[in-house]
């Protein structure tokens, strides 16, 4: 099956800093990624939309200048979380789709912990 | 087996019970419906899914069914193991958009 990786796993940074999370398709293109945020015990909630060489969709309640979001290629997404404070601490998910068989793949995650 | 009509954030089974898992969904728009299982500190994994055309699939251990005149869905499977204890997450999909999550149920298995 469609493989998505993430990197890295886990980062913990001082609150203030910036932090870049990779999302990658291993073995498919794909026009269209996501990212998820999911904190301790609770359910995978959609951040915003990402497609390759255009703006990303963000939901209503996400900044869009705390997380900065480019797809530059139909491999590579990026999620930079700007000036992060421990309450962006969370489980970021990242989530690509095969244009060809419509499926939605997910990546293993990356636990951010900021101090 | 056991059995829960309304969703529940946990379901404890011993080991060879079959355990239903239900997940209720919002938008009635929605034609393509996912269940995924995650395990602690990893993404969500595909277990099952099912377009709107349908009401039951089945796959291996797996059953899920959907109703769409209540927009209920749930999970079934059979002969639980202790490796299925996991967070288990419905997920539905209207066309062109991105799947969105339901609450997850916490399913513990002793043996």
């Amino acid at each position: 099956g469609a493989v998505v990786s993430q990197h890295p796993s886990w980062v913990i940074c001082k609150s203030g800093t910036s932090v870049k999370i990779e999302c990658r398709s291993l073995d498919f293109q794909a026009t269209t990624m996501f990212w998820y945020r999911q904190f301790p015990k609770q359910s995978l909630m959609l951040m915003a939309t990402s497609n390759e060489g255009s703006k990303a969709t963000y939901e209503q309640g996400v900044e869009k200048d705390k997380f900065l979001i480019n797809h530059a290629s139909l491999t590579l997404s990026t999620l930079t979380v700007t000036s992060a404070h421990p309450e962006d601490s969370s489980f970021y998910i990242c989530s690509a789709r095969d244009p060809n068989g419509g499926g939605q793949f997910f990546g293993p995650g990356t636990r951010l912990t900021v101090l | 087996g056991e059995s829960v009509g309304l969703h529940l954030p946990t379901l404890s089974v011993q080991e060879g019970d079959n355990s239903i898992i239900n997940c209720a969904y919002s938008n009635s728009a929605s034609d393509y419906f996912i269940w995924y299982k995650q395990e602690s500190g990893k993404g969500p994994q595909f277990i099952i899914d099912i377009r709107s055309n349908m009401d039951k699939r089945q796959g291996q251990r797996v059953t899920v069914l959907l109703n769409k005149t209540v927009k209920h869905l749930s999970l079934q499977i059979a002969a639980t193991q202790p490796g299925d204890s996991a967070v288990y997450f419905c997920a539905e999909k209207e066309a062109g958009t991105a799947l969105i999550f339901g609450k997850g149920t916490t399913l513990s298995v002793s043996s």
